[in-house]
């Protein structure tokens, strides 16, 4: 059964940073192009980043770009969204996929002083 | 940014009723399109994918339809349990981008 498991989520400071986790079973994880969306509370869902099976290549939206830094261990599962310059407009829950099929429950990140 | 626009953004039907949910493209996005269902608390669920490729799993009266600017969800007889909020996904040029959702409601 594929499973993705976030962590890391939680109240910080505007300017402060977070990282969040993603743990990955069932599945060849390092075979795999993996994502980052957000949804601000009673908001649509927005594409954050994507990382390459490899981690050799990344993306980012515009709104996280030179912020945000996507990454992954393929030895330990995990993929990882390192987020600094935290703004009150990125509070939302935060969810890793494997394109496009499977979701984690998601990881609540909020931002307020 | 290529710009989705779903129309429209409330629909109000009735179990059994054929649901009909449009998502436009500002350009080409050739067939690479998805359709999402979300109910609330809960992560979006694929439902088809390069725009009529039921996923695995999903029942047979969700269809997709379309290529280039023009997709369509078709619900064919809508059950209780469909009643959620449907999202368009591109996926043909980063970044990625969705559609602001369509809420599928009882009437």
């Amino acid at each position: 059964e594929v499973q993705l498991v976030e962590s890391g989520g939680g109240l910080v400071q505007p300017g402060g940073s977070l990282r969040l986790s993603c743990l990955a079973s069932g599945f060849t994880f390092s075979a795999n192009t993996m994502h980052w969306v957000r949804q601000a509370p009673g908001r649509g869902l927005e594409y954050v980043s994507a990382i390459s099976a490899t981690g050799g290549t990344t993306s980012y939206g515009d709104s996280v770009k030179g912020r945000f830094t996507v990454s992954r261990d393929n030895s330990q599962h995990t993929l990882f969204l390192e987020m600094n310059s935290l703004r009150v407009e990125d509070t939302a829950v935060y969810y890793c996929l494997r394109p496009y099929d499977f979701w984690g429950q998601g990881s609540l990140v909020t931002v307020s002083s | 940014e290529l710009v989705l626009t779903q129309s429209p953004a409330t629909l109000s039907l009735s179990p059994g009723e054929r649901a009909t949910l449009s998502c436009r493209a500002s350009q080409s996005v050739s067939s690479n399109l998805v359709w999402y269902q979300q109910k609330p608390g809960q992560a979006p669920r694929l439902l088809t994918y390069d725009a009529s490729n039921r996923a695995t799993g999903i029942p047979a009266r969700f269809s997709g339809s379309g290529s280039g600017t023009d997709f369509t969800l078709t619900i064919s007889s809508l059950e209780p349990e469909d009643f959620a909020v449907y999202y368009c996904l591109q996926r043909s040029s980063w970044p990625y981008t969705f559609g602001q959702g369509t809420k599928l409601e009882i009437k």
